[in-house]
């Protein structure tokens, strides 16, 4: 079983509407949780991140995490076509490294 | 400042060769970390530098090594070149190493036929 677990996908949804990406993890002793934007041909770029548990929000973009659950999430309000990118949780604790999920490829249709 | 830069972007080999890839951190920045992302297994952690010194490693076979210089700038090298490696090798590089922030760079895109 690998440490974080993401559904691949492909998820395709029209533009406007809310889209929801999770993430599970196994390793109890993450304390920081990321979300990465990695459009294609380019590296990831950090888009949020969460210390423990909690909710955060920037825009149109909330990140929530629940540590009883080992679950996290990242909403997007209003999607437009330039949200189409791969996205991929990451996890870490201390000065350990830093843990992907497989990544979820989101296309949001005009 | 400057982003994270790597060379080459793009390199084609032959299996049994070996290749050396090349990262420039962002100014300041003393942590290098270095990944190798495959549609199959997704991003995969190979070695963190910091300070010239090896501070993590992947589960990944001794033909992958590393190193970093004084000036933060590291390479890593693979050996022995198998299809399987085959990938893009990311670099990233962050102030420390219990920091949550990381800064990617594009990428070199390596093809073994």
């Amino acid at each position: 079983q690998k440490e974080v677990e993401q559904d691949p996908g492909p998820l395709s949804v029209p533009e406007g509407a809310i889209v929801s990406l999770n993430c599970t993890y196994s390793n109890s002793a993450f304390q920081y949780f990321m979300w990465y934007r990695q459009y294609s041909r380019k590296g990831p770029e950090l888009l949020m991140y969460t210390y423990s548990s909690g909710n955060k929000e920037d825009g149109r973009f909330t990140a929530q995490v629940d540590k009883s659950s080992k679950y996290i999430s990242l909403f997007i309000r209003d999607s437009q076509p330039s949200d189409s990118a791969t996205y991929l949780c990451a996890m870490k604790w201390g000065a350990q490294k830093l843990v992907f999920g497989q990544g979820t490829r989101l296309t949001i249709n005009p | 400042k400057a982003g994270v830069t790597q060379t080459p972007r793009y390199l084609i080999k032959t299996r049994g060769q070996q290749v050396t890839l090349s990262c420039s951190p962002i100014s300041g920045h003393r942590s290098v970390s270095w990944y190798q992302q495959t549609p199959g297994q997704g991003l995969q952690f190979l070695f963190e530098y910091f300070s010239e010194t090896q501070r993590n490693k992947g589960n990944f076979p001794g033909r992958f090594s590393g190193r970093q210089f004084s000036n933060s700038r590291s390479e890593m090298n693979v050996s022995t070149l198998e299809l399987g490696d085959s990938a893009l090798y990311l670099c990233a590089s962050s102030e420390r190493t219990d920091t949550y922030e990381q800064y990617f760079g594009p990428g070199t895109r390596l093809t073994v036929t």
